[in-house]
């Protein structure tokens, strides 16, 4: 596609209930990115994927939140067991490379979580 | 581990104004430094990087950046703000070594532009 793309862009739902969060990276991007950004907060990192292998996941909060990308493509981050901290901003990000250099993150729209 | 502090939560100034948004990095690795931009309601958008190459870093929409690593700052300027430069802005760091270009963000600076 022609940029990242999230779904839903805002997403209600009440405590206890799991939910899942959609990340359609840039096509043929390598690296994707995962981020929550609290109100008032910049963004912190969750995870990272390079094509479908999930190199690190020292971001995620707790073993509640969990992440794939089983084709290397499309990601979905799972929350189960909502709580109401987990209320914020998620962000995906793809990157065309895969390891050094360096390259741009893109960003999608994210997507509103809001626990009630 | 890296962090990043952004001087100043809110930014005000005028039309036609010099735009000047802080930020001072720590890294125990060189750095590389990033300004993101994010508009209501959109994604965060790249406005520069410095990847170890020139110190004074250009970018889109007529911002440019200085990488000062004695004073630990990558401080973003425009000569004259524009009423459409209204957004937050957000600096970020990366770790230049291994293979996992995180971002560590600061917690932004609201700019607002006054006419």
């Amino acid at each position: 596609g022609a940029g990242v793309s999230q779904s839903p862009r805002y997403k209600v739902t009440k405590r206890g209930q799991d939910v899942t969060l959609r990340c359609d990276p840039i096509s043929s991007h390598a690296t994707l990115y995962w981020y929550q950004q609290a109100l008032g907060q910049g963004p912190e990192f969750l995870t990272y994927f390079n094509y479908e292998a999930q190199p690190d996941k020292s971001g995620l909060p707790s073993d509640r939140f969990s992440a794939e990308r089983p084709e290397g493509s499309i990601s979905t981050l799972t929350i189960q067991r909502t709580e109401q901290r987990d209320s914020a901003m998620y962000r995906c990000a793809s990157s065309p490379l895969a390891g050094g250099p360096v390259g741009t993150q893109y960003f999608g729209p994210g997507t509103r979580l809001t626990v009630l | 581990a890296q962090s990043v502090t952004q001087l100043g939560s809110h930014v005000s100034v005028s039309e036609g104004a010099l735009v000047l948004l802080r930020c001072n990095y720590s890294s125990s690795v060189p750095p590389y430094l990033f300004w993101y931009v994010q508009y209501p309601n959109q994604g965060l958008q790249l406005l520069l990087k410095y990847t170890s190459a020139a110190t004074l870093v250009k970018g889109i929409n007529g911002f440019e950046a200085e990488f000062k690593k004695s004073e630990t700052s990558f401080h973003l300027t425009k000569p004259s703000a524009h009423m459409s430069d209204a957004a937050e802005y957000f600096c970020a760091v990366s770790d230049s070594g291994g293979s996992n270009y995180k971002l560590t963000f600061g917690k932004g600076t609201l700019l607002t532009v006054n006419p």
